[in-house]
């Protein structure tokens, strides 16, 4: 079975600095797909960034990249510039299944990332 | 482009009580998870309905139960409610992998 590992309950940044929240993952499968999720305290999951197990290059989408180790079985996070905005759980998902529908998602426990101004 | 509701989003049940659970799929999406969020931990997958048939389920007994009608919208429904159901539910929908998650519908059970 799939498993996700989120080492740090919680970390604190100072506003403007780079931060790094950490992902191990552990899948027999070959084909994988790996997310991060914000979750604010309203609830709503919100989509950062998506890394597929075959993609060669590291994914970044604005301030957010992911530090994809494949040998290390890591995925972590990196917030560039951080912002007051950005305290919130985060949530690393790997993507289990295959094919259209048969998909799920397991999660790691989450980070609870709080930004100091 | 209407994203994913969820309806109520809050709940207050009474332990042995039913409750329905309704999700809004994303337009053009015709897969529809469901996870339960308990407090401080990460979502767990519930089930998931592929073109109004389950496809697939997580470790939930079967009190807990879904539907999938054919606009692709869906229900959870759980029945003789216990303490432990009190949760953050979270509908995801999605067409080719990538889940979009609703608001999630907070339940309380007393």
């Amino acid at each position: 079975a799939q498993k996700i590992t989120q080492t740090q309950p919680g970390m604190f940044v100072q506003e403007k600095e780079a931060v790094t929240l950490d992902c191990t993952y552990d899948t027999s499968d070959q084909s994988y797909g790996l997310f991060w999720y914000k979750q604010p305290s309203s609830g709503e999951m919100i989509f950062l960034i998506y890394q597929g197990s075959y993609d060669e290059q590291n994914a970044t989408e604005g301030r957010y990249s992911l530090n994809f180790q494949k040998a290390r079985k890591s995925a972590n996070l990196v917030i560039s510039a951080s912002q007051l905005g950005d305290s919130a759980m985060y949530f690393c998902a790997m993507r289990e299944g295959q094919g259209q529908g048969a998909q799920k998602l397991v999660f790691g426990q989450g980070t609870r990332l709080t930004i100091n101004p | 482009e209407t994203g994913v509701t969820q309806s109520p989003t809050h709940l207050i049940k009474t332990r042995g009580q039913q409750v329905t659970l309704r999700c809004s799929s994303q337009s053009g999406h015709n897969t529809v998870s469901w996870y339960q969020q308990a407090l401080g931990q990460g979502p767990q997958f519930i089930f998931q309905y592929y073109r109004e048939e389950e496809n697939g389920r997580g470790n939930f007994p079967p009190r807990f139960s879904g539907l999938q009608f054919p606009n692709y919208s869906s229900e959870l429904n759980v029945n003789a409610l216990e303490l432990d159901d009190s949760a953050l539910y979270l509908c995801a929908s999605s067409f080719d992998g990538e889940q979009y998650f609703g608001p999630g519908t907070r339940l309380t059970v007393t």
